[in-house]
């Protein structure tokens, strides 16, 4: 099974909202990663957030990190069209020299 | 985007026919990611190689192979196509420097249909 499960599948909000993603998983991690794929395209690196830290920001994406209930969040606030997309979370397991994907939330933003 | 290139980015073949997907970098990346991508689903590592004269199997790798020609190059093939594995395959790089693992740089895709 997937490492990373995120949660919910899709959303669909008013531009302007802010949108939040979960993701879960079962193994111990390196750190954790959030990716962003437009429609049909490659996925683009967003965040990345190491087991030891706990929340991380960048422009308007806020990831947090629970190593306790192995899970993570992303938050993106004030959304905009542009931020439609599927996002996926990433594990980098302890001792694997590799990611593992979750199978994504597809986010929709309505203008 | 133009950093990881693939070709052919579109193809349609026939179940039995021998396809090769080519990946190219210009990141100066050690290490080299296939994957495939179902609808709705998210990526399944296929194979993955972290120099020249290293190839290993990810989660999927029955029925295909890899070929890593060169630092830059990592080619993926369908040795006999099949209907299943028609999906949307990506190739990314991530940098051997950094602890303790770095991001990935993803290709635009290379959509494959087999008839």
């Amino acid at each position: 099974s997937q490492q990373g499960e995120e949660d919910p599948q899709a959303l669909s909000i008013q531009e302007g909202e802010n949108a939040t993603m979960n993701c879960s998983y079962k193994t111990s991690i390196n750190n954790l990663q959030w990716y962003r794929q437009n429609s049909g395209r490659g996925l683009v690196h967003l965040i990345l957030i190491r087991s030891n830290e706990r929340e991380k920001h960048s422009g308007r994406l806020r990831v947090t990190l629970d190593t306790s209930k192995k899970s993570s969040s992303l938050l993106i606030t004030a959304s905009r069209a542009a931020d439609t997309a599927s996002y996926f979370c990433a594990t980098n397991q302890r001792g694997a020299q590799k990611l593992v994907f979750g199978q994504g939330t597809r986010l929709t933003i309505n203008p | 985007d133009a950093d990881v290139t693939q070709t052919p980015r579109n193809r349609i073949t026939k179940t039995g026919k021998r396809i090769m997907l080519e990946c190219s970098q210009t990141k100066g990346h050690d290490r080299m990611y296939w994957y495939r991508q179902d609808p709705g689903l998210g990526l399944r590592l296929i194979y993955y190689s972290f120099d020249v004269k290293d190839i290993n199997k990810g989660e999927i790798s029955d029925g295909y192979s890899v070929s890593r020609q060169a630092q830059a190059k990592f080619s993926l093939s369908l040795e006999s196509a099949i209907p299943n594995q028609t999906a949307l395959y990506f190739c990314a790089t991530s940098d051997l420097a950094g602890a303790p693992y770095n991001e990935q740089f993803f290709g635009p895709g290379t959509r494959l249909t087999v008839l």
